[in-house]
C-alpha cells in the first residue's frame, strides 16, 4: 500500500487531454514539493516535473503539474502514442522518519 | 554528460547480503547532490530505499533501515548499497539515481537498473 495513492490507469484518444492524480497527506505533499515520473516499458523512470510544476530541461511543455493542499495532478495534452507509460509521483514526506515516497503508478494508455 | 552505472551480482541466497555499486560518471559526487537507490520489483512500483550525499549523510526508507547501509567513496567517484538478510520479496530491479540537494524526491538521472533476484 503505497502513501500517495494514484489511480491505477488512465486513458484517452490521441491528441486529447489526460490528467493523473496522486493523493498524500499533510506530512508528505502537504508540506513538500512534487515530482512526476514517466517509465517506459523497460526503462528506467525519466523525471517529468519537480518543485509541483517545474520541467527539467527536454522535457515538453505538453506535460505540466499543480499541487493544491494535499493533492497534486499531473497533466498531459496534446496525447502521443508514445506517452503510454507508467506515471509516478513523489515527494518527501516529513513525518518521524523523513523520507521519499512514490506513489503506486498509473498505467496511462492512449487509445 | 552524467551517467550512472549498477553493478553487482544478479543472484543473491536468502539471507545473505545483496551489494551494489553505482559507478558515476561525467560529474564529480564531491560536488554535491544527493545520490540514492530505488528499486522496483517485477511489475510493480517504485520503492525509495535511501539516499546519501557527498558527506556521507544518510537518509534511509524507515521500513528497510534496519537492513540497508549506503556508502560513498568519493575517491573512486561510487557509491554502493547493501542490504542485509535478503528474501524473495527483496527480488527487484535496483536503480541508482541522482537528486536535487533540495528536492531528495527530484531524481533527475538514472542509471539503467539492474535485476537482482533473490533465491537458493
Amino acid at each position: 500500500q503505497s502513501v500517495l495513492t494514484q489511480p491505477p490507469s488512465v486513458s484517452a484518444a490521441p491528441g486529447q487531454k489526460v490528467t493523473i492524480s496522486c493523493s498524500g497527506s499533510s506530512s508528505n505533499i502537504g508540506n513538500n514539493y512534487v515530482s512526476w515520473y514517466q517509465q517506459l516499458p523497460g526503462t528506467a523512470p525519466k523525471l517529468l516535473i519537480y518543485e509541483n510544476n517545474k520541467r527539467p530541461s527536454g522535457i515538453p511543455d505538453r506535460f505540466s503539474g499543480s499541487k493544491s493542499g494535499t493533492s497534486a495532478t499531473l497533466g498531459i495534452t496534446g496525447l502521443q502514442t508514445g506517452d503510454e507509460a507508467d506515471y509516478y509521483c513523489g515527494t518527501w514526506d516529513s513525518s518521524l522518519s523523513a523520507h521519499v515516497v512514490f506513489g503506486g503508478g498509473t498505467k496511462l494508455t492512449v487509445l | 554528460q552524467v551517467q550512472l552505472q549498477e553493478s553487482g551480482p544478479g543472484l543473491v541466497k536468502p539471507s545473505e547480503t545483496l551489494s551494489l555499486t553505482c559507478a558515476v560518471s561525467g560529474y564529480s559526487i564531491s560536488s554535491g547532490y544527493y545520490w540514492g537507490w530505488i528499486r522496483q520489483p517485477p511489475g510493480k512500483g517504485l520503492e525509495w530505499i535511501g539516499s546519501i550525499y557527498h558527506s556521507g549523510s544518510t537518509y534511509y526508507n524507515p521500513s528497510l533501515k534496519s537492513r540497508v547501509t549506503i556508502s560513498v567513496d568519493t575517491s573512486k567517484n561510487q557509491f554502493s548499497l547493501k542490504l542485509s538478510s535478503v528474501t524473495a520479496a527483496d527480488t527487484a530491479v535496483y536503480y541508482c539515481a541522482r537528486a536535487d540537494g533540495y528536492n531528495l524526491d527530484a531524481f533527475d538521472i538514472w542509471g539503467q537498473g539492474t535485476m537482482v533476484t533473490v533465491s537458493s
